[in-house]
């Protein structure tokens, strides 16, 4: 059981790459999401889904594209990249347990970088 | 409009001493929050949470406090050790009344703990 994981763990783009930030996870959880990270800034929501073929929008979503084609992935895609994505970014999964609790588990995040 | 604000941005403290941390929002429809503690190139993992029915929530050294009229909750960690020097983000969402899972992160308290 790997939980969430991202590849890749760093990335340097120049302005205008594209780039396509991957995420799985092996918990069978329906809900994925994607936060950036920045400083001062704390966590915040891009985009998120809650189950194959759903996906809606964060906090932040602009320059961001997902789809949610199976459970497992859920790939943040960077149409043209710009300085202002320079972030952390973190994928997230999380199913609601008998208890009613929802946590979510982050995946190690990938330290994105535009030049 | 940052809807979660931790205002303290670094708090140090001695080893044995109490930790308290501070979360307030200014959403009233949120009604779950959620502690989570992230250690340097890490995903935050999941500490503690509390929903809005309930004004306290505890779970070994770590106990959760809500003043709903206040629109305040506060994190104690008792004793503290050093192991536990990380940041801490408190999360808000409309678990019951909304879209379930969607967080809303505070922008983050640095703990460190003294030996």
């Amino acid at each position: 059981n790997a939980g969430v994981t991202q590849t890749p763990k760093f990335q340097v783009l120049k302005t205008g790459q594209s780039m396509t930030l991957q995420c799985a996870q092996d918990m069978n959880h329906e809900y994925m999401s994607w936060y950036r990270q920045d400083p001062g800034m704390g966590l915040r929501l891009i985009h998120y889904s809650v189950g194959a073929g759903i996906t809606d929008q964060g906090e932040v979503p602009n320059g961001y594209n997902v789809s949610r084609s199976t459970t497992e992935d859920f790939p943040l895609r960077l149409l043209s990249a710009a300085p202002s994505q320079t972030s952390v970014y973190f994928c997230a999964s999380s199913s609601t347990d008998r208890m009613g609790t929802d946590t979510q588990y982050f995946g190690p995040g990938t330290r994105l970088t535009v030049l | 409009d940052q809807q979660v604000k931790q205002n303290s941005p670094s708090l140090s403290v001695q080893e044995g001493r109490i930790s308290i941390l501070n979360c307030d929002y200014t959403n009233s429809m949120f009604d779950y929050f959620l502690w989570y503690k992230k250690y340097p190139a890490e995903g935050p993992t999941f500490l503690i949470s509390i929903s809005s029915i309930k004004d306290k929530n505890e779970d070994g050294r770590f106990t959760v406090f809500l003043n709903k009229s206040a629109k305040h909750l506060s994190l104690h960690i008792v004793p503290s050790q050093p192991g536990d020097s990380a940041v801490y983000f408190c999360a808000a969402s409309e678990r019951y009344g909304g879209a379930t899972n969607k967080l809303i992160f505070g922008t983050g308290t640095l703990l460190a703990v003294q030996p």
